[in-house]
């Protein structure tokens, strides 16, 4: 089955302590994202990856780094977490079809930083 | 940066009528898509417009694009309890950079 897989799918932290949540799709997609879901907010792009070792930033990559070694892994690093990033955080992964793409999304991490 | 607003904020509707979702972009669009988010889950798509592109269906609900306007309208026909939910409007640049998403739009569907 084609899909996005994020992990974990909760967890609770406390500040300072460095964290992963991992992404993985099994699409061979080139392109992954990062987003972050906030009340008020709504989706805001972190990051960004258009293929193996090539990211560029989003909207709001302050506190998170990213990695993409392989193509189907894309995890999301915070090296230090604050309680301003406790949200829910979803992966995407996509396709395109000339200029046209369709994103697949994983069901998301909701992270709380305490 | 690209900026989209959606309207209304939220809507609340008897299950059987009809209603529309309103999408517009800051900037040209040459591709607008469309998802669907239970509360606290994951983003489900629904479809996506291109420019110069026709209306586009996804069971009852129907989408289009104008490209005048900078707007896309997304209609559901019939309403039933299983479209409650956010819908959300997304749009960006080549192959997903850039993606920025509307605030959303809250639909309650009353049985």
């Amino acid at each position: 089955e084609a899909q996005v897989t994020q992990n974990p799918r909760y967890l609770i932290t406390v500040t300072g302590k460095k964290l992963t949540v991992t992404c993985s799709q099994n699409m061979n997609h080139e392109y992954m994202s990062w987003y972050r879901q906030d009340p008020g907010l709504g989706l805001r792009q972190i990051y960004y990856s258009m293929n193996v070792e090539v990211t560029d930033k989003g909207d709001v990559p302050e506190g998170y780094k990213v990695s993409r070694k392989e193509k189907r892994n894309f995890p999301l690093i915070l090296e230090s977490p604050s309680p301003n990033q406790t949200s829910l955080y979803f992966c995407a992964s996509s396709f395109t079809a000339g200029q046209y793409y369709e994103q697949y999304f994983g069901p998301g991490t909701r992270l709380t930083v305490t | 940066s690209q900026e989209l607003e959606q309207s209304p904020q939220s809507l609340i509707v008897q299950e059987g009528k009809n209603l529309t979702i309103n999408c517009t972009s800051s900037k040209t669009l040459y591709g607008l898509y469309w998802y669907k988010q239970k509360y606290g889950e994951g983003l489900i798509f629904l479809m996506m417009l291109q420019k110069g592109g026709v209306e586009k269906s996804h069971e009852k609900i129907t989408a289009k694009l104008d490209e005048k306007k900078q707007q896309s309208s997304l209609h559901i026909t019939a309403s039933q309890p299983s479209h409650a939910g956010i819908y959300l409007c997304g749009a960006g640049d080549n192959y997903g950079q850039n993606f920025v998403f509307g605030p959303g739009t809250r639909l309650s569907v009353l049985p």
